[in-house]
C-alpha cells in the first residue's frame, strides 16, 4: 500500500490567491482528517470525515477554509483567499475504524504566503 | 479527554533504553492511552495503545500504572532514528465524534 498521499508536497503562493491541497487516504480506510503544525500552535486538528460526510469542522480557523471528501479516496482541502498566516505543515491522515487502530499520516503539504 | 503532561525533553545514548514518561492523573475509567511520534518534517507515526495491561510491540512497551495515572513510553535499544517528538494521548477508546488531540509532546534526542 501506497500510504496516505498528499499533494503538492510544497506550494508555495502569494497572498490573496486560492490554495487547493489534496489528499488520497489509504483505500479501505473510513476515517480523514486533515492537521495543520506550526512552531507556534503544534498539531491542529481542522477537520475530519467519516464516511465521506464531514463529522467536526470546529477546527477549521475561518471561513476562507472549505473541505471536501467527494469520494472514498479522494479529499481536498481550500483556502481562499490564502493569508501570510496560513503558512503552515498540513497534514491528512487516515484510519480504520476511528481511532483505534492508529492512523496514517501522510508526508504532509509545506505551504508558504507570501 | 483527559489532560496529559509530558516532560518538553529527554536525552537518551544510544543502544540504551529511552523511558519516556507521561502524567495523566484525569483519565477516566474508559480513557486508552495512546502514543505516537514525530520525526521532523514527517507526519505523526501511531506507536502503542493501551487501557490498564502493559502492552508490548515491536516498535515499543508501554507501561501503565496500576491507578492509570501515569505511563511510561519504552524503546528497549534507542538508535539515531528514534530522534522524534513523542506525543502522549489519551481518549476513550473509539469514541465517535472526536479524534486525536495532540500535545506539545517530549522531544527525545538520541546520540552517540
Amino acid at each position: 500500500d501506497a500510504g496516505v498521499i498528499q499533494s503538492p508536497r510544497h506550494e508555495v503562493t502569494e497572498m490573496g490567491q486560492e490554495v487547493t491541497l489534496r489528499c488520497k487516504p489509504i483505500s479501505g480506510h473510513d476515517y480523514l482528517f486533515w492537521y495543520r503544525q506550526t512552531m507556534m500552535r503544534g498539531l491542529e486538528l481542522l477537520i475530519y470525515f467519516n464516511n465521506n460526510v464531514p463529522i467536526d469542522d470546529s477546527g477549521m480557523p475561518e471561513d476562507r477554509f472549505s473541505a471536501k471528501m467527494p469520494n472514498a479516496s479522494f479529499s481536498t482541502l481550500k483556502i481562499q483567499p490564502s493569508e501570510p498566516r496560513d503558512s503552515a505543515v498540513y497534514f491528512c491522515a487516515s484510519s480504520l475504524q476511528g481511532f483505534d487502530y492508529g492512523y496514517t499520516f501522510g508526508s504532509g503539504t509545506r505551504l508558504t504566503v507570501v | 479527554d483527559a489532560k496529559t503532561t509530558q516532560p518538553p525533553s529527554m536525552d537518551c545514548a544510544e543502544g540504551r533504553a529511552a523511558n519516556l514518561p507521561c502524567n495523566h492523573s484525569t483519565i477516566s475509567g474508559n480513557e486508552y492511552v495512546y502514543w505516537y511520534r514525530q520525526i521532523h518534517s514527517q507526519g505523526p507515526q501511531y506507536i502503542i495503545h493501551g487501557l490498564k495491561n502493559n502492552e508490548t510491540n515491536e516498535m515499543a512497551s508501554l507501561i501503565i500504572t496500576e491507578d492509570r495515572k501515569s505511563s511510561t513510553l519504552i524503546l528497549p535499544h534507542a538508535t539515531l532514528r528514534d530522534t522524534a517528538v513523542y506525543y502522549c494521548i489519551v481518549r476513550v477508546y473509539n469514541q465517535a465524534g472526536t479524534a486525536l488531540i495532540f500535545g506539545k509532546g517530549t522531544t527525545l534526542s538520541v546520540s552517540s
